[in-house]
C-alpha cells in the first residue's frame, strides 16, 4: 500500500541543538515529497519539497530535508532549533496512484517541542 | 491578496442537520482538496478534485458530499449520515501538477451540539 509514516509522535530538543523529524514513505513510481508545519488552530504552511536532483533540499525558516531513496526516507532537519519552531510537522507525498489520480497523502504528524 | 479562504471559522451543528463548509481560492489552481483533522491526529483525505466538474472520493468520504461547479470554489457538505462530524476541516488547493505544493486555508472547526 502507498503510504507515509512519521514514526515519532513527539520530538523534544533543547534550543540551539540540531533537530531531526523523521519521515518514510512507500509509493510506486517517483515520489514527490513535501514538509508542512501547523501552528495551533491554523492551516498548514509549506516548508519545502523534493522533486528531483540534489538530495538535500533547503526550505523556509532554516529547515532542510534529506531525501534518501535507498531508505525511502525524507527526514526534516535544522542545525539549530528555536523555541518558536515548536509546532506540528507533517510529511506528505504525491504520486500517481493506481486509479491514475495524484492524491496528496499526509503522515500522522510529529509534534516538535523545543525547550528554552 | 491571493489565497485560499475557508468560512466560517467556527460552525455548530445540531444532530441530524446538514451543514456546508465554504472554500474559495483565487490562485487559479486546478486541484482542490478537503481534509479532516481530529485532535492530536493527522490529516485524512475526504474528497479531492483535479479539475472543474470532476471530483473523487478520498479515504473517508462517507457522510460527506462536494461539488466543483467553478474552478475557484469547492464546498463541502457534512450530511446527517456522518456520525462523528466534530473535527477541524482543512481545504487546500494546488496548481495540479505532481510537483506542486498545496496551499491551505485556515480551517473550519465544526462542533456538533
Amino acid at each position: 500500500a502507498q503510504s507515509v509514516a512519521q514514526p515519532e509522535d513527539q520530538v523534544n530538543v533543547a534550543e540551539g541543538n540540531p533537530l531531526t523529524v523523521k519521515c518514510t514513505y512507500s509509493v510506486s513510481g517517483n515520489p514527490y515529497l513535501f514538509w508542512y508545519v501547523q501552528y495551533p488552530n491554523r492551516g498548514l504552511q509549506f516548508l519545502l519539497k523534493y522533486i528531483t536532483g540534489d538530495n538535500l533540499v533547503k526550505g523556509s525558516y532554516g529547515f532542510e530535508a534529506e531525501f534518501n531513496k535507498s531508505q525511502s526516507s525524507f527526514h526534516l532537519k535544522k542545525p539549530s532549533a528555536l523555541v518558536s519552531d515548536s509546532a506540528l510537522y507533517f510529511c506528505a507525498v504525491r504520486a500517481i496512484w493506481m486509479d491514475s489520480s495524484y492524491k496528496l497523502i499526509f503522515g500522522s504528524g510529529t509534534r516538535l517541542l523545543v525547550r528554552p | 491578496d491571493g489565497g485560499i479562504t475557508q468560512s466560517p471559522k467556527y460552525l455548530f451543528r445540531k444532530e441530524g442537520q446538514n451543514v456546508t463548509l465554504s472554500c474559495e481560492q483565487n490562485l487559479n489552481h486546478d486541484a482542490m482538496y478537503w481534509y479532516r483533522q481530529d485532535p492530536g491526529q493527522g490529516l485524512r483525505l475526504i474528497y479531492y478534485s483535479q479539475i472543474v466538474n470532476d471530483f473523487q472520493k478520498g479515504d473517508i468520504a462517507e457522510g460527506y458530499s462536494v461539488s466543483r461547479e467553478k474552478k475557484e470554489s469547492f464546498p463541502l457538505t457534512v450530511t446527517s449520515a456522518q456520525k462523528n462530524p466534530t473535527a477541524f476541516y482543512l481545504c487546500a488547493s494546488s496548481a495540479g501538477g505532481l510537483h506542486t505544493e498545496a496551499f491551505f486555508g485556515q480551517g473550519t472547526r465544526l462542533t456538533v451540539v
